[in-house]
């Protein structure tokens, strides 16, 4: 069964507001990584989370990990159209050498 | 340049026939990894390799078989007992084995129908 739960599936939004995906494990993650993939390519690693609580910003894009490590949220603000594709979330367990893919949330930005 | 290549980027198979996906990189990264990717889903894991002539299997690895002769290649058979095995196929790299401190670096893809 599916892992990492990842919300929402799809968002659309006008070119200018905020968008968040939220990623949810039922047990403790050690670590989180996010990918984005475009439409047509292939995954691109955008960040890794650690630690309990970590919060780290890329631009316009904040990430975080929650105090429990069991959650997790990537935040756009004032999308852009080039912001356009899929975003992943992958946790990996304790004592579990492989990373689980959310499903991922499909942005779509109007201009 | 560096990365990781996949060929084809697109491939047609009659049902029943096995099909061997390639994936080359030239980043010296130990772990290579194959990901399936459907519609409307996240990446599955379907076999894992840490160091050549050593792999793992993953969460679906039924129908598929994987080598690891040598430390740039990683190809991945689609053997015919793969029930459903059109789908999006992407290999992907790391620097050590899934220490949970390291990126993974995907290929481009390949698409494969069976028909």
């Amino acid at each position: 069964g599916q892992q990492v739960m990842q919300i929402p599936q799809y968002q659309h939004v006008q070119e200018g507001e905020d968008f968040t995906t939220y990623c949810n494990s039922s047990t403790t993650l050690s670590n989180i990584q996010w990918y984005k993939q475009r439409p047509g390519g292939h995954p691109v690693f955008l960040i890794q989370l650690v630690k309990s609580g970590e919060v780290k910003k890329q631009k316009r894009l904040t990430f975080q990990f929650g105090e429990a490590k069991k959650n997790s949220s990537l935040h756009i603000t004032a999308t852009q159209t080039t912001d356009v594709g899929t975003y992943f979330c992958a946790g990996a367990k304790y004592n579990f050498n492989k990373f689980y893919f959310g499903s991922g949330t499909k942005l779509n930005v109007k201009p | 340049d560096g990365g990781i290549t996949q060929s084809p980027k697109y491939l047609f198979r009659k049902e029943g026939q096995n099909v061997t996906l390639s994936c080359e990189q030239n980043l010296n990264h130990d772990a290579m990894y194959w990901y399936r990717q459907d519609p409307g889903q996240g990446l599955r894991l379907i076999y894992y390799s840490q160091i050549v002539n050593d792999f793992q299997k993953g969460d679906i690895a039924e129908g598929y078989s994987v080598s690891r002769e040598k430390k740039e290649s990683f190809p991945l058979t689609v053997t015919s007992a793969q029930k459903n095995p059109t789908a999006f196929y992407l290999c992907a790299s790391s620097i050590i084995f899934f220490t949970g401190n390291n990126e993974q670096f995907f290929g481009p893809g390949t698409r494969l129908t069976v028909l």
